[in-house]
């Protein structure tokens, strides 16, 4: 199994663009989370969704933040405008809750500056 | 809402030393992992202890659940230059739903 697969890698981005991260989760996992992890804040949780609907957003920070999951193999999280304290690393993770495997799997995260 | 303090922050150790993390929560403990993460990487899945008085063992990494199922702690026996990264405790709370709340996370250095 390839894992968790996240794109891009690095982001660099001048403050009120837009930016876009993406994440392919494990096949077969149908809850899929999105943190962040900064130094002063450790690692927070943004939103996760369970088959495709989200679940709870309250850790989204504002509405320049939104994220997606248009089908079981893909979901978005956009930023629009981008902010220099948006600068940070994304993790996507997935799991599944059948047959008592609750592990979260965790991408190799989408590093994010913005100048 | 459920908090995780992880002592301490950093740790240097000699290689062949044996080293504790502890991660104690503020709320009862429904499921705790601990993870690995590496400069520029993910977090690797290592342990899961859901029962109070659990410990698990992965080659020379063993964690244990207390019985009030508040704090946990990760010992690393005859500690090796391959172990070095950070350690994050996560943990299921009554209130996270399958979100997980994590700790800040050790630092762990080991010198040859």
């Amino acid at each position: 199994d390839a894992g968790v697969i996240q794109s891009p890698r690095h982001e660099v981005t001048e403050m009120g663009q837009e930016v876009t991260l993406r994440c392919k989760p494990i096949s077969g996992h149908d809850y899929l989370f999105w943190y962040r992890q900064t130094m002063m804040r450790g690692l927070e949780l943004l939103i996760y969704f369970n088959n495709n609907v989200p679940i709870d957003d309250s850790g989204m920070p504002e509405d320049r933040f939104s994220a997606k999951m248009p089908n079981a193999s893909f979901s978005t999280l956009k930023i629009q405008p981008s902010e220099p304290r948006d600068s940070a690393v994304y993790f996507c993770a997935s799991s599944s809750r059948t047959g008592g495997e609750e592990t979260q799997y965790f991408g190799p995260g989408t590093r994010l500056l913005v100048l | 809402s459920q908090e995780l303090e992880q002592s301490p922050q950093s740790l240097i150790v000699q290689e062949g030393k044996n080293l504790t993390i502890n991660c104690t929560s503020s709320k009862t403990l429904y499921g705790l992992y601990w993870y690995k993460q590496k400069y520029g990487e993910g977090l690797i899945f290592l342990m899961m202890l859901q029962k109070g008085g659990e410990e698990k063992s992965h080659e020379k990494i063993t964690a244990k659940l207390d019985e009030k199922k508040q704090q946990s702690s990760l010992h690393i026996t005859a500690s090796q230059p391959s172990h070095a990264g950070i350690y994050l405790c996560g943990a299921d709370g009554v209130d996270s739903g399958y979100a997980l709340n994590f700790g800040k996370g050790t630092s762990l250095l080991v010198t040859p």
